[in-house]
């Protein structure tokens, strides 16, 4: 099994530009979540998603949206990137809520926006 | 809203132990997870208890759950320099989690 994969690993935007950070996970998790990682705050959770076309808003949502149309993707999709939005991006999931699996991570995309 | 609280930084010698505290405030949490992230990496879930548990243990490292003080601290027996890293804390709510900021752990020879 993959796992959890996110693509671009690296990516440069400018002000103003538009992206979509791919996310997908091949264990038929229901559970999806979007986080950004800044130094000194530790992980603050954007999106999430309980089900295929379920998601709601995490603590820091503006300038994101998302959608899950399928059980194994939820991609991550940025606006009108902004410097603010410099910073690593970690999705992750898990088969339900609350469980000994817990969330299973991928490896990060880190996005520098000039 | 859910708050988890850290130590930022912790400095141990090879072979000693290290403790890891965390604090949290929802008392409704069903699991409490540690995972741990290397310098670049993703983070890796290293060990979890449920909350109707007081302690857990697995290999070199052991959990103890003070529920009533919502206190969660990992204990790592033997530390190697290998387990230097950054180790958080995570807060099982329904559906997400909510993490402290991460405490590091520096292991010298």
């Amino acid at each position: 099994n993959a796992g959890v994969t996110q693509t671009p690993k690296f990516q440069v935007l400018k002000t103003g530009q538009s992206m979509t950070l791919q996310c997908a996970q091949d264990m038929n998790h229901e559970y999806m979540s979007w986080y950004r990682q800044d130094p000194g705050m530790g992980l603050r959770l954007i999106h999430y998603s309980v089900g295929a076309g379920i998601t709601d808003q995490g603590e820091v949502p503006n300038g994101y949206n998302v959608s899950r149309s399928t059980t194994e993707d939820f991609p991550l999709r940025l606006l009108s990137a902004a410097p603010s939005q410099t910073s690593v991006y970690f999705c992750a999931s898990q088969p339900t809520g609350g469980s000994d699996y817990g969330y299973t991570f991928g490896s990060g995309t880190r996005l520098t926006v000039v | 809203g859910e708050d988890v609280e850290q130590s930022l930084f912790l400095s141990v010698r090879e072979g000693d132990s290290s403790v890891i505290n965390c604090t949290y405030t929802d008392s409704s949490s069903t699991y409490l997870y540690w995972y741990k992230q290397e310098p670049g990496a993703g983070l890796q879930l290293l060990t979890y208890i449920f909350s109707n548990m007081d302690m857990k243990q697995d290999q070199r490292l052991t959990v103890l759950l003070n529920k009533k003080d919502k206190h969660l601290s990992l204990r790592i027996a033997d530390t190697q320099t290998g387990d230097s890293a950054i180790y958080f804390c995570a807060d099982s709510g329904y559906s997400t989690l909510t993490f402290g900021k991460g405490t590091m752990l520096l292991v010298s020879p």
